[in-house]
């Protein structure tokens, strides 16, 4: 149990196309953050909500990337008109309230071809 | 230069040796740190957090902490096999909110 699943876990498309992902705690959690992990690396902030207001987006959130918490429940990444360059693990995590500490659910894997 | 520095590895080691794996920061503003593991194609596992500098033990596994010389480290006593995966170390601010990760360490346990 990873707290929050992740739709889809595999997402394949062709450069151009908008593509969605969708991040669903599992019990309530205030703060939801968005990650990206590319091959060798470790994760990088993209953005984070507190509730339905997002309240940090980090500079890799270009233009062509959208992220909303309607009602403060799941979470949409949206990446529009996408490039081979977005092709990585999206990672959504949550925040335990008692240690403060981040978890992070199953990532979704883009692949831009 | 990347504000947590790791080596990418990968280490192998041989089942039952004692694993170091290590980090280094350079943003003194950091004053709590974690360490992930990740198995392939899987989300970060949390494994262990520290606050300021200091250890934590948990089982098999150790966190120290040196913010003098801001360095990381993370201790694995007899390791399995079934520890072979990327370990990851990741750092954040008093204001607690985005994670500063390394780069990863891949470690391989030789049965």
């Amino acid at each position: 149990d990873t707290g929050v699943s992740q739709d889809p876990r595999h997402k394949i498309t062709k450069r151009g196309q908008n593509v969605t992902f969708r991040c669903d705690p599992i019990s309530e959690h205030n703060r939801l953050y968005w990650y990206r992990q590319t091959l060798g690396q470790g994760p990088e902030f993209l953005t984070y909500f507190q509730n339905e207001a997002q309240l940090e987006k980090s500079r890799l959130l270009s233009d062509r990337f959208s992220a909303e918490r309607p009602k403060g429940s799941f979470s949409t990444l949206e990446i529009q008109r996408t490039e081979q360059g977005d092709s990585a693990m999206y990672l959504c995590a949550w925040v335990e309230a008692s240690t403060d500490t981040q978890y992070f659910g199953p990532g979704t894997r883009l692949t831009v071809l | 230069q990347k504000e947590v520095e790791q080596d990418p590895g990968p280490l192998s080691v041989p089942e039952g040796a004692i694993v170091s794996l290590n980090c280094t920061y350079s943003n003194s503003a950091f004053q709590y740190f974690m360490w992930y593991r990740q198995y392939s194609r899987k989300g970060p596992e949390l494994l262990m957090y520290t606050y300021s500098s200091g250890n934590k033990e948990d089982g098999r596994f150790t966190a120290q902490v040196d913010k003098s010389s801001k360095y990381i480290s993370l201790f694995i006593r007899d390791s399995q096999p079934s520890d072979s995966a990327t370990y990851l170390c990741a750092a954040e601010g008093t204001g607690r909110r985005a994670l500063t990760f390394g780069s990863g360490t891949r470690l391989q346990v030789q049965p």
